[in-house]
């Protein structure tokens, strides 16, 4: 069964500056998606951003990019110049190829002080 | 173009009461779930269904009930509420190997 980790429960950053948040998988599937997913407080799921493994090049939104390490099972996501709007819960989630379902991780709370 | 509407978006019940949150979506997306999003845990699959006539159990199935009688439409219905069941609830839906697409959730508590 695929599992999703993510090992930091909360963070803060200072606004305008940059914040990783990591994310690791476990899986035996080769092909599969990576996916962040941002809930602010309204608790609406917002997707952030898409990896597909078989890509190597990470995959960037604006001021949110990814660091994906296929060999070491990976994916963090970087938020350049942070703002308070950022501020939400984050995400990680897997998707094999072959696969229907989803496995998200426990999620990271992201405070951006002003 | 509504995506997916959840309704309601809070409910409180009574131990023992029987409920069903509703979910409808206008994509035509075929695969639809439900979580449950608890504090710590993430998002767990309690059912989900990749067709009209076709669900199936997810991480948590225990005290849900699902159908799928269309496309559109794929309600979760709680037979015997237990205040372990107090919850955020959400359904989504996709289709091929698009991102999910999410409701607004509905918090529920059982007392």
């Amino acid at each position: 069964a695929q599992t999703v980790t993510q090992s930091q429960p909360e963070m803060s950053v200072q606004e305008a500056e940059t914040v990783t948040l990591s994310c690791t998988y476990d899986t035996s599937e080769n092909n599969y998606y990576l996916f962040w997913y941002k809930q602010p407080p309204s608790r609406q799921m917002i997707l952030v951003i898409r990896q597909e493994a078989y890509k190597q090049q990470n995959a960037t939104e604006n001021r949110f990019s990814v660091n994906f390490q296929k060999a070491a099972k990976s994916f963090s996501l970087k938020i350049s110049d942070s703002q308070l709007g950022d501020t939400a819960m984050y995400f990680c989630a897997f998707m094999p190829s072959r696969g229907q379902n989803f496995v998200f991780g426990p999620g990271t709370r992201l405070s951006v002080l002003p | 173009n509504a995506g997916v509407t959840q309704t309601p978006k809070f409910q409180v019940l009574k131990t023992g009461q029987s409920m069903t949150l509703q979910c409808a979506q206008d994509m035509n997306h075929e695969y639809m779930s439900w979580y449950r999003q608890d504090p710590g845990m993430g998002l767990r699959l309690i059912h989900y269904s990749v067709g009209a006539g076709i669900t199936d159990q997810g991480e948590v199935p225990n005290g849900y009930n699902v159908s799928r009688s269309t496309t559109e439409d794929f309600p979760l219905r709680l037979l015997s509420a237990a205040p372990s069941q107090t919850s955020v609830y959400f359904c989504a839906s996709r289709r091929g190997d698009s991102p999910l697409h999410f409701g607004n959730g509905t918090r529920l508590t059982v007392t």
